[in-house]
């Protein structure tokens, strides 16, 4: 069982927007603003999409974007594309004694 | 832009020690600010935190696997390595090296290589 929860799968048609949620504790989501979120592709690397709630590294699309309420964090992917499907995980820091903490992984289907 | 190369045996017999190591390229280890860090995923499953190093050789574990992890780096030759000890089946899975920013997102990775504890 991960520590971070999240729905096992969502879908959506191109176009349209999901929203995947990755639900923690006060000790991980809810006490820091240090969430990320990673797509990843079959048989490839995780590939950073969000850090620090809402931040986007260089390259990402801005039709992706987080926020973050109360031990909720949320990716949000507006304008959805075929090349989203992907699987999508959410990653907390969890203080000095845990550190790290994912969530079991979103499947993104573009219907 | 940084790369990351992970390298090692891909089949480990059970209770021996399971040992990688990552080659960063297009940066320094040594640079502030970084950590660099071990993940893996298990066949089909999630990802799974092992632990991360700061240049300077402090460590930082995942409190499941503190007991059989040792994260080392090696400033000389810009790599940093994971060993596993006392290696089951369970420990199978594909194991990525990372950068990792302070705030704890792994924002480069290795592609992964797939170890498999078998006799």
């Amino acid at each position: 069982q991960s520590a971070l929860t999240q729905p096992r799968s969502v879908s959506g048609s191109p176009g349209q927007s999901v929203t995947i949620s990755c639900t923690g504790t006060s000790s991980d989501v809810g006490g820091y603003n240090y969430v990320s979120w990673y797509q990843q592709h079959p048989g490839k690397a995780p590939k950073l999409m969000i850090y620090d709630v809402s931040k986007r590294p260089s390259g990402v699309p801005d039709r992706f974007s987080g926020s973050k309420s109360g031990n909720t964090a949320s990716l949000t992917i507006s304008g959805l594309q075929a090349e989203d499907e992907a699987d999508y995980y959410c990653c907390s820091y969890a203080g000095t004694y845990t550190f790290v903490v994912f969530g079991g992984g979103t499947k993104l289907t573009v219907l | 832009q940084v790369q990351l190369q992970e390298s090692g045996p891909g089949l480990v017999k059970p209770s021996q020690t399971l040992s990688l190591t990552c080659t960063v390229s297009g940066g320094s280890i040594s640079r502030g600010g970084y950590y660099w860090g071990w993940i893996r995923q298990h066949p089909g499953k999630g990802l799974e935190w092992i632990g991360y190093i700061y240049y300077s050789g402090s460590t930082y574990y995942n409190p499941s696997l503190k007991s059989r992890v040792t994260v080392l780096v090696d400033t000389s030759k810009n790599q940093f390595s994971l060993k596993l000890s006392s290696v089951t089946a369970a420990d199978t899975a594909v194991y990525y090296c990372a950068s990792v920013l302070s705030s704890g997102a792994f924002d480069y990775w290795g592609q992964g290589t797939l170890v498999t504890v078998s006799s």
